[in-house]
């Protein structure tokens, strides 16, 4: 069974950072195109970053240069590391997986990231 | 990218149906035929209900179809039940391998 189990949310003040990790079961994470997806309070959802199989990455033009998409095969694990977050990154954050050519068929639970003084 | 527009609410009784709209661009929804729908319940993961425009996954009911005309997709419910009563957000790509989501819609059963 196609499991996946976020962590690492928390609250932190602005300017600060935070990793999320999402541990996948029942796939590998480097071979599959894997996901981020947040949603903010009162907001719809926005894609953040995906990672393709061969390691390639792309981001949200809002999150470039602050979060890295990132992945650990031996822990099967995907993570996004936050950095210089601002108010509005405040966000219940997914990882998701992608099937190409663009759908997500799989998601977990969510960890919340508040980021406020 | 902006977000994708779709209706903050629509509502129906119980055997009705219900259609959500999901307006894009030429740039993503118009420009390809890859938008997808998820149902989003407090608390639970999200779940695929529609990919690729017209297709469901398995297990999902038959009562649940996609279409799209030009720059709008649709997800139509027919034979809405109770356990519909939640929101659901459209996706598309949108080139340059990024992806955009809609605003969301809240479906209510009267």
């Amino acid at each position: 069974e196609v499991q996946l189990v976020e962590s690492g949310g928390g609250l932190v003040q602005p300017g600060g950072s935070l990793r999320l990790s999402c541990t996948a079961s029942g796939f590998t994470v480097r071979s599959n195109f894997m996901s981020w997806v947040r949603l903010a309070p009162g907001k719809g959802l926005e894609w953040v970053s995906i990672i393709y199989d061969g390691g390639s990455t792309y981001y949200e033009d809002s999150v470039k240069g602050r979060f890295t998409i990132s992945r650990d095969t031996s822990k099967n694990t995907l993570y996004l590391q936050m950095n210089s977050l601002r108010a509005e990154d405040t966000a219940v954050y997914y990882c998701a997986r992608l099937i190409p050519p663009a759908h997500f068929d799989s998601w977990g639970q969510g960890a919340l990231v508040t980021v406020s003084s | 990218q902006s977000a994708l527009t779709q209706p903050r609410s629509v509502s129906g009784s119980p055997g009705q149906s219900v259609t959500i709209s999901c307006t894009g661009t030429s740039s993503d929804v118009g420009g390809y035929r890859y938008v997808s729908w998820y149902q989003l319940h407090p608390g639970k993961a999200p779940k695929l209900m529609i990919y690729d425009v017209t297709k469901r996954p398995s297990g999902v009911p038959d009562r649940f179809s996609g279409s799209k005309s030009g720059n709008t997709a649709s997800l139509t419910i027919s034979g809405l039940q109770a356990e519909d009563e939640t929101d659901y957000y459209c996706c598309s790509y949108a080139g340059s391998y990024s992806y955009v989501f809609g605003s969301g819609t809240k479906v209510t059963v009267l």
